[in-house]
């Protein structure tokens, strides 16, 4: 089985713009998370989607927005670019059996300038 | 909400047993996981505990859970310097959200 893939790995962009970011989860998984990591704030939770609805939420601003597709494909999006926004961006997909175990995808690092 | 806590380094001589630490606040978490990050890495499940055990073990990894005291430890036997990276305990109770520790660096001494 392929594994969880995230697209693009890496990702410069300059204050103000948006991006959007792809995370494809393992086949027959249909919860996807995302997390945003950084030196500072350690692993921190964005949300999750599961079956094309956010079924858990963090504690980011609105700025911060996701989307899953039929396919199980996940996108997210960052409008208005902070400094602060650079991070490692990871996935993670799971499966509704116990113990719901993730499985991270490589991850996004985004450099914002 | 939950809260995952974690010592941030640990140094071990190889060859020795490595212990890394984890406790938690919510005592509905249903399931426990250790992974371990390399760097540029994403995260690599190691094993998972249900919080109706104590103790599992998978080779050279043994995890024991206090339920009691919302404790959970990660043992490496015979730690090598691959197992040089940090380590993140998280908690997960049904379908709620995982939450993760803040990891530990994990060096190991040649």
């Amino acid at each position: 089985k392929a594994g969880v893939t995230q697209t693009p790995r890496y990702l410069i962009k300059t204050r103000g713009q948006q991006v959007t970011l792809s995370c494809s989860p393992i086949s027959g998984h249909r919860s996807v998370s995302w997390y945003q990591q950084t030196p500072g704030q350690g692993l921190q939770f964005l949300f999750e989607y599961f079956s094309e609805t956010q079924r858990n939420k963090g504690n980011f601003p609105g700025r911060f927005s996701g989307r899953q597709f039929s396919n199980s494909r996940s996108e997210m999006n960052v409008s208005t670019l902070e400094l602060g926004d650079s991070a490692l961006y990871l996935c993670a997909s799971s499966s509704e059996v116990p113990p719901h175990e993730q499985y991270f995808g490589p991850g996004t690092r985004l450099t914002v300038t | 909400g939950e809260d995952v806590e974690q010592s941030l380094f640990l140094s071990v001589r190889e060859g020795d047993s490595s212990v890394i630490n984890c406790t938690y606040t919510d005592s509905s978490s249903t399931y426990l996981y250790w992974y371990k990050q390399e760097p540029g890495a994403g995260l690599q499940l190691l094993t998972y505990i249900f919080s109706n055990m104590d103790m599992k073990q998978d080779q050279r990894l043994t995890v024991l859970l206090n339920k009691k005291d919302k404790h959970l430890s990660l043992r490496i036997a015979d730690t090598q310097t691959g197992d040089s990276a940090i380590y993140f305990c998280a908690a997960r109770g049904g379908y709620q959200k995982v939450t993760f520790g803040t990891g530990t660096k994990l060096q190991v001494i040649p």
